[in-house]
């Protein structure tokens, strides 16, 4: 079955480390996003991705970096310098046509402590 | 600019009374809209869609049409159930946009 792969599921790390989540995708889609959502929130875009090779930063960007050196995946590194990194991250892709849905992975779920 | 806004939530029914859960949205063009529902602690599912004014999209029971008059796209059941207790999200696409806009989310607890 096609869909979007988010691992792993639940994931610690120490203040000050950087840490990657991972994002896969096997849909053929061109784009993917990555969403931050916070306990009682919403969704707030950090990046996202249109073509292999290039990304453009979202509402949130500062303090995540992320790659897209092929179609399928798109990871993303939370590094030492955001602030409160502890969250619910979302990743998503999407066909591009307007009348498609993105579709979402299972999340991973970070805690800094 | 496009947005979406929501019924604030969160929302509590006994089993098998009627929701109506409140969207409406600016657009800057002419929108796709879709309703997404997140069950805890995973990840997004679309619901249902509509891509033009007076379509109807449905989905498990679930309704919501596209009214371009009164800029809306109002989520409905006629019968919740226990399993429905979810969080409920609205959306909007504009054709050559990059990007969906979503509402805030609307949490739905249904009681048995």
């Amino acid at each position: 079955d096609g869909g979007i792969t988010q691992s792993p599921k639940y994931l610690f790390r120490k203040e000050g480390q950087n840490v990657t989540l991972s994002c896969e995708q096997n849909l053929n889609h061109d784009a993917m996003y990555w969403y931050r959502q916070d306990p009682g929130q919403g969704l707030r875009l950090i990046y996202y991705s249109q073509i292999v090779n290039d990304f453009q930063k979202g509402d949130i960007a500062e303090g995540y970096s992320v790659s897209r050196e092929k179609k399928e995946s798109f990871p993303l590194t939370v590094t030492s310098a955001q602030k409160n990194p502890t969250a619910f991250y979302l990743c998503a892709s999407w066909a591009g046509l307007y009348n498609s849905p993105l579709h979402f992975g299972n999340g991973t779920r970070l805690t800094v402590t | 600019g496009n947005s979406v806004t929501q019924m604030e939530g969160p929302v509590t029914l006994s089993e098998e009374a009627f929701l109506t859960i409140n969207c409406t949205y600016t657009a800057t063009g002419y929108p796709s809209l879709f309703w997404y529902v997140q069950y805890p602690g995973e990840g997004l599912q679309l619901l249902l869609k509509a891509t033009k004014a007076d379509d109807k999209g449905s989905n498990k029971g679930f309704e919501a049409t596209y009214r371009k008059e009164t800029t809306s796209f109002h989520l409905e059941k006629g019968s919740v159930q226990v399993s429905d207790s979810a969080v409920y999200f609205c959306a909007l696409i504009i054709q050559g946009a990059q990007k969906l806009v979503f509402g805030q989310g609307t949490r739905l607890t249904i009681n048995p």
